[in-house]
């Protein structure tokens, strides 16, 4: 398996706080992406890293920020949590050269935005 | 429309049975194309790369069709382990991968 971490796995918030996912990541790929799940919509991509300090959003990006100052690390943060954002959040990581790289998925974070 | 589009099912099939999903693309310039696996309350896995020849794994035969844009997964032999989700997704620009929403499958004893 890839080695992929998340952090937390799951919690639990108030709306309007801020909230901060990370994805830590062992196999040195490039590429690093954040989704968010939703029944009815699939996987969606919010923001995706394509190198240190190289970031760019994605389809619903609306009310999120990333972060990564080291390749094995892209941090999510939900600004101001609000229950639209109540998801389970997917980080991913591709070693990229031309989409023939296979994306590894992290197990998966959930949050409850009350 | 979406860029990538499927069934959602469920599919409700006996053991034994042979199954097929089919999916569709949008976008022409769409450059590599999978099957991914998902287990309820679990993060998607890839069954399988799909290219233009078509391949074979074991039970499992996919096929891509570019001029008509869609992509098929046909799984022979269906096992009640085979009940999953199978998301469709495509590469753009060799890094950006789009998912379908899945298509659910539900193996019968």
């Amino acid at each position: 398996d890839a080695g992929i971490t998340q952090s937390p796995r799951h919690k639990v918030t108030e709306t309007g706080t801020p909230v901060t996912l990370r994805c830590h990541q062992t196999e040195n790929h490039r590429y690093m992406y954040w989704y968010r799940q939703d029944p009815g919509h699939g996987l969606r991509l919010i923001h995706y890293s394509y190198g240190v300090k190289d970031t760019d959003k994605g389809e619903v990006s609306d009310g999120y920020s990333v972060s990564r100052s080291k390749t094995e690390d892209f941090l999510l943060t939900l600004e101001s949590a609000t229950s639209s954002q109540t998801s389970v959040y997917f980080c991913a990581i591709s070693p990229g050269q031309g989409g023939t790289g296979e994306l590894f998925f992290g197990e998966g974070s959930r949050l409850t935005v009350l | 429309r979406k860029e990538v589009e499927q069934d959602p099912g469920p599919f409700n099939v006996p053991e034994g049975a042979t199954v097929a999903f089919n999916c569709t693309y949008s976008n022409s310039a769409s450059q590599s194309f999978f099957w991914y696996r998902q287990d309820c309350r679990k993060e998607p896995k890839l069954l399988m790369s799909v290219y233009s020849s078509g391949n074979e794994d074991g039970r499992f035969t996919a096929q891509l069709n570019r001029a008509s844009q869609y992509i098929s997964l046909l799984i022979r032999d269906s096992k009640l382990s085979d009940s999953a989700t199978y998301l469709c997704v495509v590469t753009l620009r060799g890094y950006k991968y789009i998912f379908g929403t899945g298509t659910r499958l539900k193996v019968l004893a």
